[in-house]
């Protein structure tokens, strides 16, 4: 089955500066990979997704990055704010059952 | 419209007790599913659902059941409560499959003591 790995687990960043998080994945039948963030107390939330068949996709601040040979995909955010703080997630879905597997989240603390 | 939403928002359960988590949402989406949530492990999917009377395991089914008897309700069972199963338990839903936004409920905080 489909296997997501994200990476780093933590990431601290100055306000202004950019922050990014990778994910790796083992299906190559998957075909759409969302983004979640998840403040503290709260539930997750898309933020940004791509499809298969796009190699980047933008979003104001936030851009995500697919490399399908690579079978991995990146979420970039720049200009941090203060409130970007929070838990990002990775995920992939695809193949037969189209399930939605997540990563293991990636903590990010943007310091004022 | 509510959304999804889950019942109860806490629950502390003894070894060996039985529950059903509760999952119901108002959109009329055909795909729903239970992941729960882990420090450092992310969310991992337990069950998931397509449509009515249709159901299959996710990543770490073991010690959980489901049924979907019709499309707004997807309740989870817990049969033998172990203290393993403390956890944030999420149910999502999606209008088609998990290849599009899922929408989450509040969640709840489960303790088995």
């Amino acid at each position: 089955g489909e296997n997501v790995e994200q990476h780093p687990s933590t990431l601290s960043v100055q306000e202004g500066d950019s922050a990014v998080i990778k994910c790796t994945y083992s299906d190559s039948a998957s075909n759409y990979f969302p983004w979640y963030k998840q403040e503290l107390g709260k539930r997750p939330q898309l933020i940004i997704d791509i499809r298969s068949n796009v190699g980047e996709k933008k979003d104001q601040r936030i851009a995500v990055t697919l490399n399908k040979t690579a079978k991995h995909f990146s979420l970039h955010i720049t200009e941090t704010q203060p409130e970007d703080s929070a838990v990002y997630f990775c995920a992939a879905s695809g193949g037969a059952t189209n399930k939605l597997i997540f990563g293991t989240g990636t903590l990010l603390a943007v310091q004022p | 419209n509510a959304g999804v939403t889950q019942t109860p928002k806490f629950q502390v359960l003894k070894t060996g007790q039985s529950m059903t988590l509760q999952c119901a949402q108002d959109m009329n989406h055909e795909y729903m599913s239970w992941y729960r949530q882990d420090p450092g492990m992310g969310l991992r999917l337990i069950h998931y659902s397509v449509g009515a009377g249709i159901t299959d395991q996710g990543e770490v089914p073991n010690g959980y059941n489901v049924s979907r008897s019709t499309t707004e309700d997807f309740p989870l069972r817990l049969l033998s409560a172990a203290p393993s199963q403390t956890s944030v338990y999420f149910c999502a839903s999606s209008g088609r499959t998990g290849a599009y936004e899922q929408y989450f409920g509040p969640g709840t905080r489960l303790t088995v003591t």
